[in-house]
């Protein structure tokens, strides 16, 4: 089956710094996605990626297709102490396959 | 607009007991999927449904589950004969058309099954 490597598992930063993860797969995909998760909550959709090369940003956040379609990355920009919560990337092709996630928190 | 229902939030069964997790989509959605997320890990595909058909379940254990949506009323997932592996966090997400069409999905809030 497909499978979505996630990287980092988690990041401690300090607010006001930026971040980066990203997703890599074995297989391509038609669509990559990027949803946020708040304990207790379901995933909450960020940025969608339709397209290879694709670059959209939803305010804070730049997210890329890879060229490829194997790949894609998330930035947060200045993050702020409500961007804590798990990031997972998704990959879909008819279904839609989660990465592991990236567990983000702030530092005071 | 209401999003996606998922109800009851939490859940309690002892093993042996059955399961029954509801979902109701938004409103205009007719196809409805099922993940299932252990702790600390990410959403695993369970089953992928329309009204009245399922369309696949690939990823559903052929044992003891079972995922119905039926043309009035909200998808339901059944567990029979829970046993503790089952405890997990159980979330519906629904679209307005097939996922071939690439549509993004919406998730529900979940319902956390503990078995005891």
């Amino acid at each position: 089956g497909q499978q979505l490597n996630q990287s980092p598992q988690s990041m401690f930063i300090q607010e006001g710094e930026d971040v980066s993860m990203n997703c890599t797969s074995s297989s391509i995909f038609n669509t990559w996605l990027w949803y946020k998760q708040d304990p207790g909550e379901g995933p909450v959709l960020l940025i969608a990626l339709y397209k290879a090369g694709e670059l959209t940003s939803n305010g804070r956040l730049t997210a890329q297709f890879g060229i490829t379609r194997k790949d894609s990355f998330l930035n947060i920009s200045a993050s702020i102490p409500s961007d804590v919560g798990i990031y997972f990337c998704a990959g879909q092709f008819e279904k839609l396959t989660f990465g592991t996630g990236t567990r983000l928190t702030i530092i005071p | 607009n209401a999003g996606v229902m998922q109800n009851p939030r939490h859940l309690v069964r002892r093993r042996g007991q059955e399961a029954r997790l509801r979902c109701s989509p938004m409103k205009g959605h007719s196809h409805v999927y099922w993940y299932r997320q252990l702790p600390e890990e990410g959403l695993k595909f369970m089953v992928y449904l329309q009204k009245e058909n399922i369309i696949d379940e690939s990823g559903m254990p052929k044992e003891r589950f079972s995922a119905e949506f039926p043309k009035e009323g909200p998808s339901i997932l059944r567990i029979q004969q829970v046993v503790r592996g089952d405890s997990a966090a159980y979330f519906c997400a629904s679209s307005p058309a097939s996922w071939v069409a690439n549509e993004k999905l919406f998730f529900g809030s979940g319902t956390q099954l503990s078995v005891l």
